[in-house]
């Protein structure tokens, strides 16, 4: 199994909603990332989670909220979002070098 | 801030015919690679090279790397309509292994 699967796939919110973005794999990988991509811009880093704890966190604000309850799973929550929120969250696992992308959820924040 | 820039920005062609794009980017590095991204959906892989390599091919492709210039080139021989896509090159720096940085990306059309 080569995939890493997120969901949902596409997401509508308010801006007083709680929501959450799942993405999983089974490929063993320990590395596991969350990046976010506006329109015709490339992704951008969000968090990098190794050995199931927060490595990275590019000085994203704290309505974003990453979980990685085990080795296979990854977390997003998403509270008090913004309108400019709106974007596709990718999420990515790796094992020496090769980057693996989920499908992302594609967020609008109302 | 994004490590790389490409060029060109856009490029459209003609089905079968060769399209290059190129990747410049800022700092050492510990690897470089190449992704397709279809519609804004998610990112496919498509080939690494290594800071010691010096070209690699999977393929219809053929990436190269100059680490001297800082730059990599991304050839996709005899082009398909299906290869119409975003394309950007990614690189994990020396001092940051792990970190996947994407340069601004190539929107490439191959007309039918």
């Amino acid at each position: 199994d080569t995939e890493v699967t997120q969901t949902p796939k596409h997401l509508v919110m308010g801006m007083t909603n709680k929501k959450s973005l799942k993405c999983e794999q089974h490929m063993g990988h320990r590395a596991m990332y969350w990046y976010k991509q506006k329109a015709k811009k490339p992704p951008e880093l969000m968090f990098v989670y190794s050995y199931e704890k927060l490595s990275i966190n590019e000085s994203v604000p704290s309505r974003f909220s990453p979980e990685c309850p085990n080795s296979s799973l990854l977390n997003l929550h998403l509270h008090a979002l913004q309108p400019e929120d709106s974007a596709l969250y990718l999420c990515a696992s790796s094992q020496e070098g090769g980057f693996y992308f989920g499908p992302g959820t594609r967020l609008l924040v109302l | 801030s994004q490590q790389g820039e490409e060029d060109p920005q856009a490029l459209s062609i003609q089905e079968g015919e060769n399209a290059t794009m190129n990747c410049s980017y800022k700092t050492s590095i510990n690897n470089l690679q190449w992704y397709r991204q279809n519609s804004g959906r998610g990112l496919v892989h498509l080939i690494l090279i290594r800071s010691n390599e010096r070209e690699k091919h999977s393929g219809r492709l053929r990436v190269t790397l100059d680490t001297s210039k800082k730059s990599s080139s991304l050839l996709i021989t005899a082009s398909r309509a299906a290869d119409t896509a975003s394309y950007f090159c990614a690189t994990v720096r020396l001092t940051s292994y792990g970190k996947l940085t994407f340069g601004q990306g190539t929107i490439l059309t191959v007309h039918p």
